[in-house]
């Protein structure tokens, strides 16, 4: 069974680098058949797509985010991670790490999802 | 920006109810490349449905999806008393893949 397990500071400051890690057990994210995703939410909000990246290590970010999000993937480690640089309090928010099923139009649904970890931006 | 739009906001039904819950997006979604999730309180999201009818594994039949275009519906038949939560349904036909902002299902 595919876990996805979050870890990075929970705090961190304005202006400054968030910086995530997402540890996959189960399965590998060398697999074709997928993309590996970070997906956020603010406190009793919405969700919101930042990006994925694919094995052979293409990316794909959200145009809003774009200037400012790195996804990056260390295939031996089995590991994806996610920077997301000049922070402001609107990026405080539950960052989930996911799967991506990968589709005849190269996009799919997000299944399953890590159990999220609170990154507060705050001084 | 394909904008989603989930209706009700909030939805108060009793256990054994019938739920239905749109979801409309602001242009077509080609093929049907439409989720729902579900999330309760202090969980990640849960895939439900995808391709807009097709239930993910361990999904009861109670949970089904329909529509096209841009007119989408999740239903569940007879609501139990875990099926009380937010839902989401998410596009996936073009970036950014986009989710509506959730209708809340409560006990009546």
């Amino acid at each position: 069974q595919l876990q996805l397990q979050e870890s990075g500071p929970g705090l961190v400051r304005p202006s400054e680098t968030l910086s995530l890690t997402c540890t996959v057990s189960g399965g590998s994210i060398s697999s074709s058949t997928y993309y590996w995703a970070w997906i956020r939410q603010p406190p009793g909000k919405g969700l919101e797509w930042i990006g994925n990246i694919y094995y052979t290590g293409s990316t794909y970010y959200h145009v809003s985010l774009k200037s400012r999000v790195t996804i990056s993937a260390d295939t031996s480690k089995n590991q994806f991670s996610l920077k997301l640089s000049s922070v402001t309090a609107a990026d405080t928010a539950i960052y989930y790490c996911v799967r991506m099923f990968r589709t005849m139009i190269g996009t799919g649904w997000f299944d399953p999802w890590g159990q999220g970890t609170l990154v507060t931006v705050a001084s | 920006e394909i904008v989603l739009t989930q209706s009700p906001g909030t939805l108060s039904l009793s256990p054994g109810e019938r739920a239905t819950l749109s979801c409309r997006a602001s242009q077509r979604v080609s093929g049907s490349y439409l989720a729902w999730y579900q999330q309760k309180p202090g969980q990640a999201p849960r895939l439900l449905i995808y391709g807009a009818s097709s239930r993910a594994t361990g999904i009861p039949d109670r949970f089904s999806g329909s529509g096209s275009g841009t007119d989408f519906t999740l239903t569940i038949s007879r609501l139990e008393p875990e099926d009380f939560a937010v839902y989401y349904c998410q596009q996936y036909d073009t970036s950014p893949f986009t989710f509506g902002q959730g209708t809340k299902l409560e006990i009546k």
